[in-house]
């Protein structure tokens, strides 16, 4: 069956450093991949999405992923993360059938 | 332009009650969806819509009905509460939901349900 796995439940890093979260789906065919962010309390908001025209997909607030067919990955990166950063992350997959799969989650937290 | 609302924001239940999670969305969207987040298990699919007067199941439909009569509503009901079914429940929608470069899923701000 289709999956959708965020390698990390918890990741932290300090103010200004890199920020890396990583997503492996298991669709056979090209997949439409998405990175949500939820703030506390909040609905999901789409940070970015791969629909096959570029590999590196550049999002909102500094966001970036890139999809790598021969590692079933699209993991989530930011050069330098900010305390605003701090909220849960979604990686998710379209199916076939209009249904989307999302990852359990990965909850980032900011240290000043 | 309000997006997608949800109403209510918070619902207590007792097991047993039935009751219905409202959703409406004012973007003309075709296709919309609902979901219940529970802690470590992300967002699962329930039941989504592709248009007025289509309905299907998603990951987790059991003890759950949806309608959609209008374009703009797409409404969740509980037939007989059970304590399994506390969770945040959100409501999105999307032009045509198969995810392309044109698509994008649009989330209401979620209904946050306890059954006792």
């Amino acid at each position: 069956a289709q999956s959708v796995t965020q390698l990390d439940s918890h990741v932290s890093v300090s103010e200004g450093t890199p920020v890396l979260l990583r997503c492996n789906y298991s669709s056979s065919y090209s997949p439409s991949l998405f990175w949500y962010v939820q703030h506390p309390n909040k609905g999901l908001q789409l940070l970015l999405k791969y629909t096959s025209a570029a590999t590196l997909v550049k999002g909102i607030n500094g966001f970036e992923a890139e999809f790598k067919k021969s590692e079933t990955s699209f993991h989530l990166t930011k050069p330098s993360a900010h305390m605003s950063d701090a909220a849960e992350y979604f990686c998710a997959d379209y199916s076939s059938a209009s249904k989307i799969i999302f990852g359990s989650g990965t909850r980032l937290s900011i240290r000043p | 332009n309000a997006g997608v609302t949800q109403t209510p924001k918070f619902q207590v239940l007792k097991t047993g009650q039935s009751m219905t999670l409202q959703c409406a969305q004012d973007m003309n969207h075709e296709y919309m969806s609902w979901y219940r987040q529970d802690p470590g298990m992300g967002l699962r699919l329930i039941h989504y819509s592709v248009g007025a007067g289509i309905t299907d199941q998603g990951e987790v439909p059991n003890g759950y009905n949806v309608s959609r009569s209008t374009t703009e509503d797409f409404p969740l009901r509980l037939l007989s509460a059970a304590p399994s079914q506390t969770s945040v429940y959100f409501c999105a929608s999307s032009t045509d939901g198969t995810g392309g470069l044109a698509d994008t899923q649009y989330f209401g701000p979620g209904t946050r349900l306890t059954v006792l």
